[in-house]
């Protein structure tokens, strides 16, 4: 199946600073990505769709200028924490929809502690 | 009422078993259902998907979908304590953005 990577698989950071995470689709193209946040034992909560080339559309509640969303190509988007504060630890996951098949394929995830 | 509702668990069942695992759904606009397996701290991994109702089969597995109930079902036969995981339904309207509805998941627990 389709592969997709995620860099870096975790990070610890201090709160305040800002945090990047790479959404990779390595053997496919992606016009539209996806971004979720997962708390233990719950669902898949998603925070916006990324579309190559042009701005990302945020869910209700989530904060754009916070969560910056870039999709540069068409196998590359780029989730940034703002001045992340513990609330802000979670795990996030991308996803990336495969324009041949109509698929989502998801990365392995991401998790964020801001301490 | 959340769009999909499922049963977050545990499940546990002895190796061996047959494990059925089941979302009820209340947007009739969905038509492609999908159903995923999560392990711990990991990304979700796509183990089936179907456009239509009825049974889909794939090795071990069979997903099955009833949409005049709302109401899908994925089989594991000879369950492994392998299959040990979070098992996440997802269904979306076709057309569209094609973003999916998700889950909340069920932990399945297969004991030797």
């Amino acid at each position: 199946g389709a592969v997709v990577s995620q860099h870096p698989s975790r990070v610890i950071c201090k709160s305040g600073t800002s945090v990047k995470i790479e959404c990779r689709s390595l053997d496919f193209q992606a016009t539209t990505m996806f971004w979720y946040r997962q708390f233990p034992k719950q669902s898949l909560m998603l925070m916006a769709t990324s579309n190559e080339g042009s701005k990302a559309t945020y869910e209700q509640g989530v904060e754009k200028d916070k969560f910056l969303i870039n999709h540069a190509s068409l196998t590359l988007s780029t989730l940034t924490v703002t001045s992340a504060h513990p609330e802000d630890s979670s795990f996030y996951i991308c996803s990336a929809r495969d324009m041949g098949t109509d698929t989502q394929y998801f990365g392995p995830g991401t998790r964020l502690t801001v301490l | 009422q959340k769009e999909v509702e499922q049963d977050p668990g545990p499940l546990s069942v002895p190796e061996g078993a047959i494990v059925s695992l089941n979302c009820t759904y209340s947007n009739s606009a969905f038509q492609y259902f999908m159903w995923y397996r999560q392990y711990s701290r990991k990304g979700p991994e796509l183990l089936m998907y179907t456009y239509s109702s009825g049974n889909k089969e794939d090795g071990r597995f069979t997903a099955q979908v009833d949409k005049s109930s709302k109401y899908i079902s994925l089989f594991i036969r000879d369950s492994q304590p392998s299959d040990s995981a979070t098992y996440l339904c997802a269904m979306s309207a076709t057309g569209g953005s094609y973003i999916p509805t998700f889950g909340r998941g069920t932990s399945l627990i297969v004991h030797p």
